[in-house]
């Protein structure tokens, strides 16, 4: 079945340091992949999507790229800031099926 | 534009009771999901309705069990609760043509003890 493994946190970062959150997937087919955010006390919340191979997915200054060659999709941001302090999830769909398979989540804090 | 409301933010329920919980979706949007998000886990599947029917169904026992209603909105019912039942449970609404769910509420926050 579908499975999205994900780095394990929590990660514990300094305002304007690089980000690099690590997701791998296992899948049939060509799934579509995202990242979800989840700040404190709230639902989750789209922050990009990529469809196929090779896209590559951005928002607020985040970027994720498709690999189907290493079935990742990690997610990157140049410079972080305390506001990105949240839980982030990887998921991805099938073609066909709308269910998510989300990863664990990786827990960010930002420290000023 | 409201999004996606969940109602109650938080319920307590004893062991063996039943719930209820509640979601509007956002407007325009006719396929309500659920989830169900353990502390520090990955939300999981439970189900999808669309157009007043179940289109699909996550790995959860027949406890679990909702509707949807004419105007979109959507019941999630769990009968005989168990201690491990306790978790944050979130609704998302989507589009038929949509390829994932892409709003999710804010969730109902449901403590079994």
């Amino acid at each position: 079945g579908n499975s999205v493994t994900q780095m394990e946190g929590p990660v514990t970062l300094s305002e304007e340091a690089f980000l690099t959150i690590n997701c791998t997937y296992t899948a049939t087919g060509y799934p579509s992949l995202f990242w979800y955010v989840q700040y404190p006390g709230e639902g989750l919340q789209l922050l990009l999507k990529a469809t196929k191979a090779d896209d590559k997915g951005s928002n607020k200054g985040f970027e994720a790229t498709y690999r189907k060659e290493t079935t990742s999709f990690h997610l990157e941001k140049g410079s972080v800031q305390v506001s990105d302090s949240a839980v982030y999830f990887c998921a991805l769909t099938q073609f066909g099926n709308e269910k998510l398979t989300f990863g664990t989540g990786t827990r960010l804090t930002i420290i000023p | 534009d409201a999004g996606v409301t969940q109602s109650p933010t938080h319920l307590i329920k004893t062991r063996g009771q039943q719930v209820t919980l509640r979601c509007s979706p956002k407007s325009g949007h006719d396929t309500v999901s659920w989830y169900q998000q353990a502390l520090g886990q990955g939300p999981q599947f439970i189900f999808q309705y669309y157009e007043e029917e179940e289109r699909q169904r996550g790995n959860f026992p027949d406890r679990f069990s909702g509707h949807q209603f004419p105007n979109y909105s959507s019941e999630l019912n769990v009968n005989a609760l168990l201690l491990g039942d306790s978790a944050l449970y979130l609704c998302a609404s989507s589009f038929v043509a949509e390829s994932a769910p892409l709003h999710f509420g804010n969730g109902t926050r449901l403590t079994v003890t």
